[in-house]
């Protein structure tokens, strides 16, 4: 079983949409969560964290549910410019800093 | 945010032979630095952490011969794709960690703009 799994999409949807992407988790001890954004042929950047408490970021809201293991990331008013691959990546606790890749879950917005 | 890079950003070579993928970060010191290796609609898959001034840790089923890292300095880790081979072509992007301190309270994670690699 993948430790970091998502619905791969693509999520096509049209401008001022609201979108929600979900993810899980195998390692029950995983310490820290983010949400990555990943555009064509360039590296990953960090969207945001994700606490506990879930936190927003503008149009951007992600939640944690560790009795589930499971993360999840709502974008609001979907813009073209959110096109893009959007990463769950999870640290385990095992492992020091090294980061778990979700494939990533691909979302289009449509004009 | 703080800043990596990588070089080349891309590389075409010939089957055989070497190629070295530099990794530095500009704006702060790294001692743990991570390779990690992306084929076309797949996930981020970590091959080695690089520790400065110790060997590489390799995950399983990568070839520490055939993937040599040197981490001699905290800013620079490099990544030898040796005798390369049609099936090494893929986006390798290397990551440095921020310890807490400088900008923020606990380790980041800064990825390089990764590099293409074509073996023909």
């Amino acid at each position: 079983r993948k430790e970091v799994e998502q619905d791969p999409g693509p999520f096509n949807v049209p401008e001022g949409a609201t979108v929600a992407f979900n993810c899980t988790y195998s390692n029950s001890a995983s310490q820290s969560f983010f949400w990555y954004r990943q555009d064509c042929r360039k590296e990953p950047k960090l969207l945001m964290s994700v606490y506990s408490s879930g936190n927003e970021d503008g149009r951007f809201t992600a939640q944690l549910n560790r009795a589930s293991q499971y993360i999840s990331l709502l974008i609001r008013d979907s813009k073209l410019s959110d096109s893009a691959t959007y990463l769950c990546v999870v640290n385990p606790a095992d492992s020091g800093y090294a980061l778990n890749f979700g494939k990533g879950t691909s979302l289009l917005v449509t004009p | 945010g703080a800043v990596v890079s990588q070089h080349p950003s891309w590389v075409i070579c010939k089957s055989g032979t070497s190629v070295k993928i530099e990794c530095r970060s500009l704006d702060f010191q790294a001692t743990t630095m991570f390779w990690y290796r992306q084929f076309p609609k797949q996930s981020l898959m970590l091959m080695a952490t690089s520790n400065e001034g110790s060997k590489a840790t390799y995950e399983q089923g990568v070839e520490k011969d055939k993937f040599l890292i040197n981490h001699a300095s905290l800013t620079l880790s490099t990544l030898t794709v040796t005798s390369a081979h049609p099936e090494d072509s893929s986006f390798y992007i290397c990551s440095a960690d921020r310890p807490p301190g400088t900008g923020s309270s606990y380790n980041e994670q800064f990825f390089g703009p990764g590099t293409r690699l074509t073996v023909l």
